[in-house]
């Protein structure tokens, strides 16, 4: 089965720093969805785009849905420690029901 | 509201021994899902269910069974238990009206196979 691949796969920044990450597949999405997950937490939604080049902001968050429909961004701007986390990507295809594909991960680790 | 709820939150099982994973949710949400979860790796679908009585088959199906006989409750069945399914399990649920709509995620069940 498809995975999305992330990168990085980790990251370790100091506070205040901006944070970039991406998502990119081999096959085309009609939905960029991403998700954070706390330490022992189940995933949270943070960010949903629909269209393609879109851009959606959510705070200190902003996301984007790439133009080929293949690959999607996530910036965080001035992290602060509650931005530690693992960062994922879901793909979602029209016809697929409710059927995300996610991504590998993205870890993210603050120095205060 | 409770959201997602998700029992255990931890097991170890031996090799062979089976055990059925809890889910249950308060959203009256139609569509439910379990994944799992492996050490640096996303979230793999397991199985999926679109209401009470309809359940389907996902990525990573096998050793694992389920039912849905209510719109709150969609229990995952491991009956042999073996060590590849060490892993951390997450169940899920949307409401959806035919697009794609915000899964709501439980804690998980950390299990451990040995």
């Amino acid at each position: 089965g498809q995975q999305l691949n992330q990168s990085p796969q980790s990251m370790f920044i100091q506070e205040g720093e901006d944070v970039s990450m991406n998502c990119t597949s081999s096959s085309i999405f009609n939905t960029w969805l991403w998700y954070k997950q706390d330490p022992g937490e189940g995933p949270v939604l943070l960010i949903a785009l629909y269209k393609a080049g879109e851009l959606t902001s959510n705070g200190r968050l902003t996301a984007q849905f790439g133009i080929t429909r293949k690959d999607s961004f996530l910036n965080i701007s001035a992290s602060i420690p509650s931005d530690v986390g693992i960062y994922f990507c879901a793909g979602h295809r029209t016809g697929g029901g409710n059927k995300l594909t996610f991504g590998t991960g993205t870890q993210l680790k603050v120095e205060l | 509201n409770a959201g997602v709820t998700q029992t255990p939150k931890f097991r170890i099982l031996k090799i062979g021994q089976s055990m059925t994973l809890q889910c249950t949710q308060d959203m009256n949400h139609n569509y439910m899902y379990w994944y799992r979860q492996d050490p640096g790796m996303g979230l793999k679908l397991i199985y999926y269910s679109v209401g009470a009585g309809i359940t389907d088959k996902g990525e990573v199906p096998n050793g694992y069974n389920v039912s849905r006989s209510t719109t709150e409750d969609f229990p995952l069945r491991l009956e042999l238990a073996a060590p590849s399914q060490t892993s951390v399990y997450f169940c899920a649920s949307s409401r959806t009206s035919g697009s794609i709509d915000e899964q709501f995620f439980g804690p998980g069940t950390r299990l451990t196979v040995l």
